[in-house]
């Protein structure tokens, strides 16, 4: 079984400090994870995702996620955070062979002027 | 349309009542998802179909879900004599050919819809 573990239920950061967003995982061989964000009403927007290769993801919006496959973490971070960056975010996960995605519980991300 | 498009964003039904969600994938789009996301939660998986064949429906909570694709294209997901605990938000996803061997596809990323937000009182 393949699952995500999103420690924090909440971050908050002033603007212009880095932002991290912690998100660990478990799955069966190696991963491909994902991160999304949701604004209030409305779907799941795409992030970044980690297939293979370099271990750090860029991504939008200034977004960027460290796979790190000894401590099955992939942390999404922005070295300068904008009010416009709140919102909730979302770990995903998905075997290689499989087609599932997996969430984790998310994680609101606050960013005060 | 240029995304996935879901209907209606929202419904309120009364106990008893049976519900059909409406799912308009991207064009192209083989494999297609709903999810179910409870308030404060992630979205948890209810079924998968590729073009019109349902492949997993083990995330469907009783036999009141039911969901077709019949055409390969638009999805319906239907709730029977709905129950409270049905309220939620129900996501539809659709992506490129995951689960098929090689391409660009089998690595894709879902797009969501923005929702079909269900209220049972």
């Amino acid at each position: 079984a393949q699952s995500v573990a999103q420690p924090e239920d909440q971050v908050n950061v002033a603007e212009g400090n880095p932002l991290t967003v912690k998100c660990t995982y478990s799955v069966s061989g190696n991963p491909y994870l994902f991160w999304y964000v949701q604004y209030p009403n409305r779907g799941l927007q795409f992030l970044l995702k980690y297939i293979t290769g370099d271990n750090l993801v860029k991504g939008s919006y200034g977004f960027e996620a460290e796979f790190n496959k000894s401590q099955t973490s992939f942390h999404l971070k922005k070295p300068s955070a904008l009010v416009s960056d709140s919102a909730l975010y979302f770990c995903a996960v998905r075997g290689r062979n499989d087609y599932k995605l997996s969430f984790g519980a998310g994680t609101t991300v606050t960013v005060r002027a | 349309g240029a995304g996935v498009s879901q209907s209606p964003r929202y419904k309120v039904a009364k106990r008893g009542q049976d519900v059909a969600l409406r799912c308009d994938p991207i064009s192209g789009h083989v494999s297609l998802f709903w999810y179910q996301q409870a308030l404060g939660q992630g979205p948890e998986f209810l079924t998968y179909f590729q073009n019109e064949a349902q492949l997993d429906k083990s995330g469907l909570p009783s036999d009141r879900f039911f969901a077709e694709r019949p055409e390969g294209s638009v999805s319906t997901l239907k709730i029977q004599r709905t129950q409270k605990e049905d309220s939620a938000v129900y996501l539809c996803a659709s992506s490129l050919a995951l689960g098929l061997t090689g391409g660009r596809g089998k690595t894709g990323e879902l797009f969501f819809g923005e929702g079909s937000r269900l209220t049972v009182l």
